[in-house]
């Protein structure tokens, strides 16, 4: 069965520093990988994914993760935070084959000081 | 920009009532789904559908559960007789194509709220 695991509940980083929020995956066959951003009564809004080839993607407001394949884990990062980055995060998963939904993980809040 | 919309943004209801969640996907979308966050878990997928069918659902979707889309642009969840385990955060999301691949938009999402 296919799971995603956010293994922090909360990430604590100050402005101006690098962040890295994790995340790691079990699926069978070859997976999908996406990371979405919620703010304060909003939807979810994509922020980057991974689909094949680069294991390195970027994609918006300067975020980019890092899929390992050995390791299986897409870990979100962002070379210097900002406090606006301050949002609860998911990682999520699909799965080649013509399957379509997406298995979240638990969420990881992000807090960036001033 | 394009958005996923929802209406209403927050629900009250009665055990045992029926109620109906709109969604308007994004236009040229053409696969929709529901996934529902009970606060303080995670965000679980519902269903999705395409071409006036349902193409996959889990087994949270059971037969009090209903989607429709009565027009062109409308996509509706219907609880046939809500339970108080029914309280979530219900999400649309569309997108533009399968495979898994794709992103999907996710609306601002319903509170539904069962007493």
């Amino acid at each position: 069965a296919q799971s995603v695991a956010q293994p922090e509940d909360q990430v604590n980083v100050a402005e101006g520093n690098p962040l890295t929020v994790k995340c790691t995956y079990s699926v069978s066959g070859n997976p999908y990988l996406f990371w979405y951003v919620q703010y304060p009564n909003r939807g979810l809004q994509f922020l980057l994914k991974y689909i094949t080839g680069d294991n390195l993607v970027k994609g918006s407001y300067g975020f980019e993760a890092e899929f390992n394949k050995s390791q299986t884990s897409f870990h979100l990062k962002k070379p210097s935070a900002l406090v606006s980055d301050s949002a609860l995060y998911f990682c999520a998963v699909s799965r080649s084959g013509g399957y379509n939904k997406l298995i979240f993980g638990a969420g990881t809040r992000l807090a960036v000081h001033p | 920009e394009p958005e996923v919309t929802q209406t209403p943004s927050h629900q009250v209801t009665q055990m045992g009532q029926e109620v109906i969640l709109r969604c308007v996907p994004i236009s040229n979308h053409l696969y929709f789904y529901w996934y529902r966050q009970i606060l303080g878990q995670k965000v679980e997928f519902l269903v999705s559908f395409y071409n006036n069918e349902i193409s996959e659902k889990s087994e949270i979707f059971d037969d009090q559960f209903s989607v429709e889309r009565p027009d062109g642009s409308n996509f509706t969840l219907k609880i046939r007789s809500t339970k108080l385990e029914d309280s979530a955060m219900y999400f649309c999301a569309s997108s533009e194509y399968l495979a898994g691949y794709d992103e999907q938009f996710f609306g601002p999402g319903t509170r539904l709220t069962v007493l």
